[in-house]
């Protein structure tokens, strides 16, 4: 138990589908953040919240949506993916300083058929 | 922009010793940290580094050199249990908080 839950764990999904993946951390963080994992590949930062205001957005294509409604809680809406999205979705918070560790979720399995 | 270059992969036995070599560029520096990632686990916590010199906390020590950008993790008295995949990671004035990976260093530790 790392103090960061995802769910679910695995998500199957196919391309015209919709579907969330949560995050919800219960270590008083302040910051919150989307990262993507593929095979083969560096975590990919996606989102950035602090103080649950969106910071950071790199370049992520539309059908990725996060919504941030309090300092604990972090989702990502899915529409309409495409399979080479198809990854693994680590999601992480910290105290949202420069010099303290993150601490990641589980992930999210995202397989899109 | 940030960039992180770190060894693919490396492989040793039980009881050696390994390090493993990080290079950054980034706009700014804010320190550099190592993440230990198992096999469908998640990324955790090794250790961080603000200042020159080494950090030593257990069989794991990590070394920084800002003037050369340059950092390294040494894995000491290697155990089974080691074999993962090791990310060095950058925290510069562009993504803020958030943190910047390497390509991760895969170790496989063999008896």
């Amino acid at each position: 138990e790392t103090g960061v839950t995802q769910t679910p764990r695995h998500l199957v999904m196919g391309m015209t589908n919709k579907k969330s993946l949560k995050c919800e951390q219960h270590l008083g963080h302040n910051a919150m953040y989307w990262y993507k994992q593929s095979a083969k590949k560096p975590l990919e930062l996606m989102f950035v919240y602090n103080f649950k205001e969106q910071t950071e957005n790199n370049s992520v294509p539309s059908r990725f949506s996060p919504e941030c409604p309090n300092s604990s809680h972090l989702f990502l809406h899915l529409h309409t993916l495409q399979p080479e999205d198809s990854a693994l979705y680590l999601c992480a918070s910290s105290q949202g300083q420069m010099n303290t560790e993150a601490f990641f979720g589980q992930g999210t399995r995202l397989t899109v058929v | 922009g940030q960039s992180l270059e770190q060894p693919s992969e490396v492989t040793a036995v039980e009881g050696a010793i390994v390090q493993i070599n990080c290079t950054y560029q980034t706009s700014g520096f804010y320190g550099l940290s190592w993440y230990q990632q198992h096999d469908g686990g998640a990324p955790t916590f090794l250790s961080y580094n603000a200042l020159d010199g080494l950090e030593e906390t257990g069989r794991f020590s990590s070394f920084l050199s800002r003037s050369d950008s340059y950092g390294y993790l040494l894995l000491q008295e290697l155990q089974m249990k080691d074999s993962a995949s090791y990310f060095c990671a950058v925290r510069d004035r562009v993504a803020g908080t958030a943190l910047i990976f390497g390509k991760g260093t895969t170790l496989s530790v063999s008896s």
